[in-house]
C-alpha cells in the first residue's frame, strides 16, 4: 500500500538557519510521482515540485533543495537561509498512476521561521 | 499560467442541506479529483473521475456523496444531507494522463462549514 511519512510534526527555527524536512514513501509500484506542497495560512495549496520515479537527480530552486534517494524511499527538503515567509504548512505526497492517479499526502510538517 | 477555478471559496450551511461545490478544471485536462481537508489535519482523496465515470473512491465517499460534470466544463461534488463532520477544506484537482512532467493543478480550495 502507498504511504507517506513526514516524522516531523512542528519544526522552528530561527531566520537565516537552514531547515530540512523529511519524507519517507512507501510504494510497490515502479513508477510513481513525488511531490511537495508548501499551505499558508490562507489554506491554499502552493506547488513546489514534482519528481518522477526515474529521475532521482537532485534539485536546487533558489533557497529550495530537494535530495530524492530511492535506496532510502526518501524525498527530502531543504530550504537554505530561511525566511520568516517560509512559515507554512509543508507536504509532501506520492501520485501513483496505478491507483487512479491519486495523490497520497503525508500529515505535514507545520515550519516556523522566527524573525 | 492555468488555474483549477473553485467557488465558491466559503460556504456555511446547516446540518441536514444539501450543498453543491464547483469546479472548473484546466481544459485540456483528462482526470478530475475531489480532495478533503479537516481542519489541522491532512488532504485527503476522495475520488477521482476519468472518461464521465468515477474511477477511484476512498472510504470516506459514501453514498451522502457523488460527482457530476454536468457541461463538459464543471465537475461538481454534492453533499445530500450535511452532517458537521463534513466541515473541511474541499479540493478540487484536475490532470493530464501521467508522464515524466504530466500537470496536476489543485484549485484554491472551498471552506464548508456546517452548522
Amino acid at each position: 500500500a502507498q504511504k507517506v511519512t513526514q516524522a516531523q510534526t512542528e519544526i522552528s527555527v530561527v531566520e537565516k538557519e537552514d531547515v530540512t524536512l523529511d519524507c519517507v514513501y512507501e510504494t510497490r509500484d515502479t513508477t510513481y510521482y513525488l511531490f511537495w506542497y508548501k499551505q499558508p495560512p490562507s489554506g491554499e495549496l502552493v506547488f513546489l515540485i514534482r519528481r518522477n520515479s526515474f529521475d532521482e537527480q537532485n534539485e536546487i530552486s533558489g533557497r529550495y533543495s530537494w535530495n530524492f534517494q530511492k535506496s532510502t524511499s526518501s524525498f527530502n527538503f531543504t530550504i537554505t537561509a530561511s525566511q520568516v515567509v517560509d512559515s507554512a504548512v509543508y507536504f509532501c505526497a506520492l501520485s501513483d498512476p496505478n491507483t487512479g492517479n491519486q495523490f497520497y499526502f503525508g500529515t505535514g510538517t507545520s515550519l516556523t521561521v522566527i524573525p | 499560467e492555468p488555474e483549477v477555478t473553485q467557488t465558491p471559496s466559503h460556504q456555511v450551511t446547516q446540518m441536514g442541506q444539501e450543498v453543491i461545490l464547483r469546479c472548473v478544471p484546466i481544459s485540456n485536462h483528462l482526470y478530475f479529483y475531489w480532495y478533503r481537508q479537516i481542519l489541522g489535519q491532512k488532504v485527503e482523496f476522495l475520488v477521482s473521475f476519468y472518461n464521465n465515470e468515477i474511477s477511484e473512491k476512498s472510504e470516506i465517499f459514501d453514498d451522502q456523496f457523488s460527482v457530476e460534470r454536468p457541461d463538459g466544463s464543471n465537475f461538481t461534488l454534492k453533499i445530500r444531507s450535511t452532517k458537521l463532520e463534513d466541515s473541511a477544506m474541499y479540493f478540487c484537482a484536475s490532470s493530464e494522463p501521467p508522464s515524466p512532467n504530466y500537470g496536476y493543478t489543485f484549485g484554491s480550495g472551498t471552506r464548508l462549514t456546517v452548522v
